[in-house]
């Protein structure tokens, strides 16, 4: 298995923009995370998913943050409109049985919003 | 719900020497603390993990200790090499034993000195 393939692996993108993370989670696993990384939050939870279902969207942070998952192969984050604080990298992880094994991270989209 | 310190924010050592990282976590129910590796530029990756019912394990150069009762654990790298630097992060479950999603530390910026 190639791992969590993220994409794109940057993104520079201009405020009020829409943008679209993209994120394939390892075959088999029922948890899917979105994370945000910044210098002064740390590691972030923004939403999970069990079973393609939401299960927690507390840590998204306004409605401008949204994120699916049609299928157990694909999630998106989509921010709309977008503005430079949303500017991060962003983590999709997947992991068999949630908090009690080990996540599996991808490679990170660094999202730039001038 | 759970709540995770980590301690110190930075860390830096001599090679060979030994590295001691430390967190406390809130939710007495919680029963599985990994640690997370992240090197500039990629995912956070799972390097060891303890659960409850031990008080601590190894795998080679690194260790991981549990008090249950004062509810913190820590992370220790013996004889440190160059290729340890990189920012290391605790973790708890969400709350407490229920499967759901990881709570991380800020993280601690290792650096291992030539």
């Amino acid at each position: 298995d190639a791992g969590v393939i993220q994409s794109p692996r940057h993104e520079v993108t201009e405020m009020g923009q829409e943008v679209t993370l993209r994120c394939k989670p390892i075959s088999g696993h029922d948890y899917l995370f979105w994370y945000r990384q910044t210098m002064m939050r740390g590691l972030e939870l923004l939403i999970y998913f069990n079973n393609n279902v939401p299960i927690d969207d507390s840590g998204m942070p306004e409605d401008r943050f949204s994120a699916k998952m049609p299928n157990a192969s694909f999630s998106t984050l989509k921010i709309q409109p977008s503005e430079p604080r949303d500017s991060a990298v962003y983590f999709c992880a997947s992991s068999p049985r949630g908090g009690y094994t080990e996540a599996f991270f991808g490679q990170g989209t660094r999202l730039t919003v001038v | 719900g759970e709540n995770v310190e980590q301690h110190p924010s930075t860390l830096s050592v001599q090679e060979g020497d030994s590295a001691v990282i430390k967190c406390t976590y809130s939710d007495s129910a919680s029963n599985y603390f990994p640690w997370y590796k992240q090197e500039l530029g990629k995912g956070p990756q799972l390097i060891i993990d303890i659960r409850s019912n031990v008080g601590e394990k190894k795998d080679q150069r690194i260790a991981v200790t549990l008090n249950k009762t004062a509810k913190h654990f820590s992370l220790h790298i013996t004889e440190t090499q160059p290729e340890d630097s990189a920012v290391y992060f605790c973790a708890a479950p969400t709350r407490g034993g229920s499967q759901g999603n990881l709570i991380f530390g800020k993280g601690t910026k290792l650096s291992v000195k030539p």
